[in-house]
């Protein structure tokens, strides 16, 4: 089975503080995805990456970095925490492109106070 | 532009009830694949099916079945006879070569199935 996880279920930060959020996957899978999850909002894509080292940014990174130094592991910064950023963090990864199913972490729910 | 729509926000039916959650689309692309993931209160979203833009043949896959008709730019998903087990939110979301084969996700519809 393709396992991803997320370093947090829950996370709570003050205003100003740099957060960091893990995603590992262990099915060597090419693309990884972190997507925000907001009400009525669906998911949207803040950044993924397709190899190790390369990232591209998706329809919302203002405020986002990430970093992916092994091919199992995608980080999302957050490098200055804002009440804004309060939100359900999902990952996720893929083996190819276009037709091929990506595989969910169970999400990190983040609030900024 | 490419987009998807999930007019119906929350739906709520009986046990045994048959429900239809409604998604279209739109893209400029003749090349798509479209998805359906469902989310159950864990959190985590679990592919549920994909359909490529040539493949209009509907499926059924026990008491779910989809029906795609590019007529109407609709990829819809029928719960046959629901259970409180299929509550959840339900994601429909395209994938076109024009944005990079890159994942768009409608806003979701949350079903809630009651005993």
């Amino acid at each position: 089975d393709v396992k991803v996880t997320q370093s947090s279920r829950y996370l709570v930060k003050r205003t100003g503080e740099k957060v960091f959020l893990e995603c590992v996957q262990d099915m060597d899978h090419e693309n990884m995805f972190w997507y925000r999850q907001d009400p009525g909002l669906g998911l949207r894509l803040i950044y993924f990456s397709y190899d190790v080292k390369m990232k591209e940014k998706g329809d919302i990174p203002e405020g986002y970095s990430v970093s992916r130094e092994k091919k199992e592991r995608f980080s999302l910064i957050l490098e200055s925490a804002s009440t804004n950023q309060t939100s359900m963090y999902l990952c996720a990864s893929s083996l190819g492109w276009g037709r091929d199913e990506q595989f969910f972490g169970p999400g990190t729910r983040l609030t900024v106070l | 532009a490419q987009k998807v729509t999930q007019a119906q926000t929350e739906i709520s039916v009986v046990e045994k009830e048959d429900v239809t959650l409604d998604c279209v689309y739109e893209t400029r692309d003749t090349t798509y694949y479209l998805f359906w993931y469902k989310q159950p209160p864990s959190g985590e979203l679990v592919f549920l099916i994909r359909r490529n833009s040539f493949d209009e043949q509907n499926e059924i896959s026990g008491r779910y079945s989809w029906n795609f008709q590019k007529s109407t730019s609709s990829f819809n998903f029928t719960i046959t006879a629901s259970q409180v087990v299929d509550s959840a939110v339900y994601f429909c979301a395209l994938s076109v070569l024009e944005y990079g084969n890159k994942l768009v996700f409608g806003a979701g519809t949350i079903l809630r199935v009651k005993s």
